[in-house]
């Protein structure tokens, strides 16, 4: 069972926008800890999307955007494509003895 | 540009040792400020972290996992490398290496941690098995 909780899985349409829930505790999420999110197609290692909850690396599209609220995380990605479909997961620091900690993981599929 | 590639033993007999290394090529494993990660994930299930070595050369490991894991790094051959000792079947999995920032930040009165990965290996299949 991970520490953050996503769901199972979530879809749309092309153009359509969808949001990715990760929720934690106090004591990560809802902490003074910043969420980082990766994308991974299959076969394939995760890819950096989003991370200090909000921030975009370089070459990653603006249609992904990342927010916060109490316990919960946000991944949002607007104008769907086809190429969005993937595996979305989570990460947060936890604090001094439990450290990082995953969240379980959401597939997107594209419709 | 920066890039991880792991390498190790494919395939190892339970209750012996795995031993896995990342080799880091277009770029100083001790220049940045960066620490190193190591990450897995079980076949059809999600990301597991199992530690990271800070560029200070302090460790921090999964709890479930701290008394069977050692990471390590060796400078001179620009590589850090992780150890994992009486495997199971459990612990087979795609091992992947990664690049981590992390650090706080002050802001509106209040200081805030982060951590991320944002270079990571192609990742090495490991399979527990007599």
């Amino acid at each position: 069972q991970s520490a953050l909780t996503q769901p199972a899985s979530v879809s749309g349409s092309p153009g359509q926008s969808i949001t990715i829930s990760c929720t934690g505790t106090s004591s990560d999420v809802g902490s003074y800890n910043l969420v980082s999110w990766y994308q991974q197609h299959p076969g394939k290692a995760p890819k950096l999307m989003i991370y200090e909850g909000s921030k975009r690396p370089s070459g990653v599209s603006n249609r992904f955007s990342g927010s916060k609220s109490g316990n919960t995380a946000s991944l949002t990605i607007s104008g769907l494509q086809a190429e969005d479909e993937a595996d979305y997961y989570c990460c947060s620091y936890a604090g001094s003895s439990t450290y990082v900690v995953f969240g379980g993981g959401t597939k997107l599929t594209v419709l | 540009q920066l890039q991880l590639q792991e390498s190790g033993s494919g395939l190892v007999k339970p209750s012996q040792t795995l031993s896995l290394t990342c080799a880091v090529s277009g770029g100083s494993i001790s220049s940045g400020g960066y620490s190193w990660s190591w990450i897995r994930q079980p076949p059809g299930k999600g990301l597991e972290w199992i530690g990271y070595i800070y560029h200070s050369g302090s460790t921090y490991y999964n709890p479930s996992l701290k008394s069977r894991v050692t990471i390590s790094v060796d400078r001179s051959k620009n590589q850090f490398s992780l150890k994992l000792s009486s495997v199971t079947a459990a612990d087979t999995a795609v091992y992947y290496c990664a690049r981590v920032k992390t650090g706080t930040f002050y802001s509106n009165y209040n200081y805030y941690y982060y951590y991320y990965m944002d270079v990571w290996g192609k990742g090495t299949t490991v399979t527990v098995s007599s």
